[in-house]
């Protein structure tokens, strides 16, 4: 199946603290590309949607200030975790929708994820 | 009422046995269906898409699809310990950006 990588796979950090996910489709282009946060035994919860050289469309709840998403080419997405707190402490995972006319036929495949844990 | 909804688990199946996991989904626009395999502590993995009614095989994986009852399922024949997962159901949502929708998962335990 496609790849599609994220980094870092775990961080750590102080509240107050900002910090920047990458995530990046290795084999195949993607318009658009998806946030998700996962909490322990709960559902993948869809955070915001990122299209390629757009603003990023965000669920309802979520806080577009302290989520900031770029999507700067058909391979990247980067999510900003500002200013963060314990309570932003989750498993954040992207995915990329592959367009088309690829020969992945716009199936949606997921990164490895991102744990992130503030203290 | 839920968007998509999943047989309740835990689901537990002796190996070598069928597991059916059931879907069912409000949103008529849907037009692809996926179904992810997650393994805890992991993100999911595509196991199985279907676009079209009736059923699609592919190895031990049958995915099947009945738009007009809204409903698409997954049998895992021949099942194995290492088939121990949530799976997770997913139609698109209709609209330009196509998200998709996750039901909560079906827990299930393949016992050797």
């Amino acid at each position: 199946g496609a790849v599609v990588s994220q980094h870092p796979s775990r961080v750590i950090c102080k509240s107050g603290t900002s910090v920047k996910i990458e995530c990046r489709s290795l084999d195949f282009q993607a318009t658009t590309m998806f946030w998700y946060r996962q909490f322990p035994k709960q559902s993948l919860m869809l955070m915001a949607t990122s299209n390629e050289g757009s603003k990023a469309t965000y669920e309802q709840g979520v806080e577009k200030d302290k989520f900031l998403i770029n999507h700067a080419s058909l391979t990247l997405s980067t999510l900003t975790v500002t200013s963060a707190h314990p309570e932003d402490s989750s498993f954040y995972i992207c995915s990329a929708r592959a367009l088309r006319t690829t020969k992945y036929q716009e199936t949606q495949y997921f990164g490895p994820g991102t744990r992130l844990l503030v203290l | 009422q839920k968007e998509v909804e999943q047989n309740s688990g835990p689901l537990s199946v002796p190996e070598g046995a069928i597991a059916s996991l059931n879907c069912t989904y409000s949103d008529r626009g849907s037009q692809s269906f996926f179904w992810y395999r997650q393994y805890s502590g992991k993100s999911p993995e595509l196991i199985m898409f279907i676009y079209s009614n009736g059923d699609k095989e592919d190895g031990r994986f049958t995915a099947q699809l009945n738009k007009a009852s809204q409903y698409v399922s997954l049998l895992i024949r021949d099942s194995q310990p290492s088939d121990s997962a949530t799976y997770l159901c997913a139609p698109d949502q209709s609209g330009s950006a196509r998200q998709l929708t996750f039901g909560s998962g079906t827990q299930l335990t393949v016992l050797p």
